[in-house]
């Protein structure tokens, strides 16, 4: 069966540090990967999304990049964190789309709290 | 502009009582639809989702949802409501460009 983990569950770093968020899927190939941030009273914004190794599209501009350098590993970075950053990370994986359209639904990490002091 | 629209911030019932979630979309095509629930600190789980077909659609712990194409709805509902189903509700939208959008959620509160 496939499983999507993700760390670490918590996260404290102060203004101006860097960040690495990672996620890593198993039990599938080739899947769609996304980040989603969760702010209070904003549901869930989808930050990136990557339908390939190498592969990035982004929703938002922002301070964060993503990166794919495995098939099944997604990484959400940033150079220096600003309080804006402060929010709920989750990743989430999807069985890849075909020209016959989809028929999966996203399946999500246990997300990561990024508090930026 | 396109979005997925709940229009409810914060529901409250009586344990027992019905439910009913909105969940409107604007988008130029039918989507692909989706309920899906998070429990405070945790990811989101699926509850149903539609992609084709019967409108009425059936999902785990006793939720259906109905597709109302006339009116771009997506409505999430439950005849009794347990305790256990106090959680914050998100309808999402699954695109052909393989991207899936979220609403801003629907927090549930039941009460004894």
């Amino acid at each position: 069966s496939q499983t999507i983990h993700q760390w670490p569950a918590t996260l404290v770093q102060p203004v101006g540090s860097p960040l690495s968020l990672e996620c890593t899927v198993e039990g599938t190939s080739n899947p769609n990967l996304y980040w989603y941030r969760q702010a209070a009273g904003r549901g869930l914004q989808l930050l990136f999304y990557s339908v390939g190794i190498g592969q990035i599209s982004s929703e938002v501009p922002q301070n964060l990049s993503a990166s794919r350098p495995q098939d099944r590993q997604f990484i959400l970075s940033s150079k220096k964190l600003l309080l804006s950053d402060s929010g709920f990370y989750l990743c989430a994986w999807s069985v890849r789309w075909d020209t016959r359209g989809m028929n999966t639904e996203a399946f999500f990490g246990q997300g990561t709290r990024l508090t930026v002091v | 502009a396109q979005s997925v629209t709940q229009p409810d911030i914060h529901i409250t019932v009586s344990e027992g009582a019905s439910l009913e979630l909105r969940c409107n979309y604007s988008y130029g095509a039918t989507p692909y639809l989706f309920w899906y629930v998070q429990s405070p600190g945790q990811g989101l789980q699926l509850l149903l989702k539609y992609f084709s077909g019967d409108t009425l659609v059936q999902g785990i712990k006793g939720f259906e949802a109905e597709f109302k194409r006339s009116q771009s709805s997506f409505n999430l509902r439950k005849p009794s409501v347990h305790w256990s189903d106090a959680a914050e509700y998100f309808c999402a939208v699954g695109l052909t460009g393989n991207q899936f959008y979220f609403g801003t959620g629907t927090s549930l509160t039941v009460i004894p």
